[in-house]
């Protein structure tokens, strides 16, 4: 079975731009979740999306949003691209909301801004 | 939700056990303690979790003492491809299933 995939690997952008990225769950997974991943820190929880509603927010500005598709994949987008964002953005899936259940992360996808 | 202290670094050598301690002095009745691996460019991968005493599986186990204010991940024989970083997580899904990540520990295992 496929695990958690996304798109682009890796990315590169000009400051003031935007970008999406996407990612696909796990088979079945309703919820995905979004972190940033700064070089030498933990990830950091952005959103977390449960049957296509917003469950959780973390201390991101508004330039940062994202939304989830029927399918239960889903997009982050992010506006006014600063030096900043520059990280590796992770994807999580996890079969539900609202209990300790696994996350399975995906490969992540490495957006330098320039 | 309940902050965890680890070390930030640990050496060991193949074959030997590691034992990595994690603080977590203001964890809640309802948090459960997760621990996660993760190798350079990819995301974290799900080792174990446990609420109180000792919860063992095929990669690892961890210990709880009875005021569950520390954990210990134990990973048996490491080898060279257990050189990763292990987070500990404390928390519940009850509300949300965001995990909250530290700096994590950088377990470097030497030949």
């Amino acid at each position: 079975d496929a695990g958690v995939t996304q798109s682009p690997t890796h990315l590169i952008k000009t400051r003031g731009q935007h970008v999406t990225l996407r990612c696909s769950p796990i088979s079945g997974h309703k919820s995905v979740s979004w972190y940033q991943q700064v070089l030498g820190q933990g990830p950091q929880f952005i959103f977390q999306y449960y049957e296509k509603e917003e469950r959780g927010r973390g201390n991101f500005p508004d330039r940062f949003s994202a939304r989830q598709f029927p399918n239960y994949s889903s997009e982050l987008n992010v506006n006014a691209l600063l030096l900043g964002d520059s990280a590796l953005y992770l994807c999580a899936s996890s079969p539900s909301w609202g209990e300790n259940t696994e996350a399975f992360f995906g490969q992540g996808t490495r957006l330098t801004v320039v | 939700l309940a902050k965890t202290t680890q070390p930030i670094s640990m050496d060991s050598y193949e074959g030997q056990e590691v034992n990595i301690t994690c603080s977590h002095n203001n964890i809640a009745t309802n948090d459960y303690i997760t621990w996660y691996q993760q190798f350079p460019s990819q995301g974290p991968r799900f080792i174990i979790q446990g609420y109180k005493t000792k919860v063992t599986n095929e990669v690892a186990s961890l210990f709880i003492p009875a005021d569950r204010k520390s954990s210990t991940l134990s990973l048996p024989r490491v080898s060279l491809s257990d050189t990763a970083v292990y987070y500990c997580l404390v928390g519940t899904g009850g509300a949300t299933n965001k995990l909250i990540f530290g700096t994590g520990t950088l377990l470097a295992v030497q030949p």
